[in-house]
């Protein structure tokens, strides 16, 4: 069970948007719309911004969105704000009913 | 106060075994699946195990397959993790996590620290 492919870094400068790709398989990313993202700051417990592709849990901000195509799953943060600074990670529910994450992708703020 | 609160972590010989808990407040978790996520140190995240909210089904990461077994007693709302045959490549933090839907976990515990170690 390898991981989803994500990028191992992306940047941005404050006010900018970014993107951050998932790609995984038709078992897995492009067969079922169980794809959820999430943030984890340094020493904390990851925490749920997109769940089910596009869908934000009540109290994410709106910069955040998910698209998907494919194969290939998409994070997008617009209006990077320094707090975005963290490790993103994705997932995805795979036709062996497990769940696979992606290797994680550190977003930095310049 | 909604959380959940894992313990049983700790030092283990490889071979060893270890029992994770992860105890909910504010919230009946009966109703929602949950799963074991784990994370080495200075690496990504790697889903473990769920089960139901009954109890009826479990899956497990090939990773760990025939070594754990997950659990849930839902009259004291906690969840649990029997780990057998540790090896070196299991250390790491473990998180319950409680399924939102579709897998997607929307509560997350602190985390409880297993290090495999001689």
């Amino acid at each position: 069970q390898s991981a989803l492919t994500q990028p191992a870094s992306v940047s941005g400068s404050p006010g900018q948007s970014i993107t951050i790709s998932c790609t995984g398989t038709s078992s897995d990313v492009g067969n079922y719309d169980y794809v959820s993202w999430y943030q984890q700051h340094p020493g904390k417990a990851p925490k749920l911004i997109i769940y089910e592709v596009n869908n934000r849990p009540s109290g994410v901000p709106d910069r955040f969105s998910g698209s998907k195509s494919g194969n290939t799953a998409s994070l997008t943060i617009s209006g990077l704000q320094a707090e975005d600074e963290a490790d993103y990670y994705c997932s995805s529910y795979t036709n062996s009913s497990s769940l696979r994450f992606g290797g994680g992708t550190k977003l930095t703020v310049l | 106060e909604v959380q959940l609160l894992e313990s049983g972590g700790g030092l283990v010989q490889p071979g060893g075994s270890l029992r994770l808990s992860c105890a909910a407040s504010g919230f009946t978790c009966d109703t929602y699946a949950m799963s074991w996520v784990r994370q080495a140190p200075g690496k990504g995240l790697e889903w473990v195990s769920v089960i139901s909210g009954t109890g009826d089904s479990t899956y497990y990461a090939d990773s760990v397959k025939g070594r754990f077994t997950i659990s849930r007693d839902n009259s004291k709302n906690m969840v649990f993790l029997q780990m057998n045959g540790l090896r070196a490549e299991d250390t790491a933090v473990y998180y319950c996590a409680k399924d939102l839907a579709g897998d997607a976990f929307d509560m997350w515990g602190q985390g409880t620290m297993v290090t495999v170690s001689s």
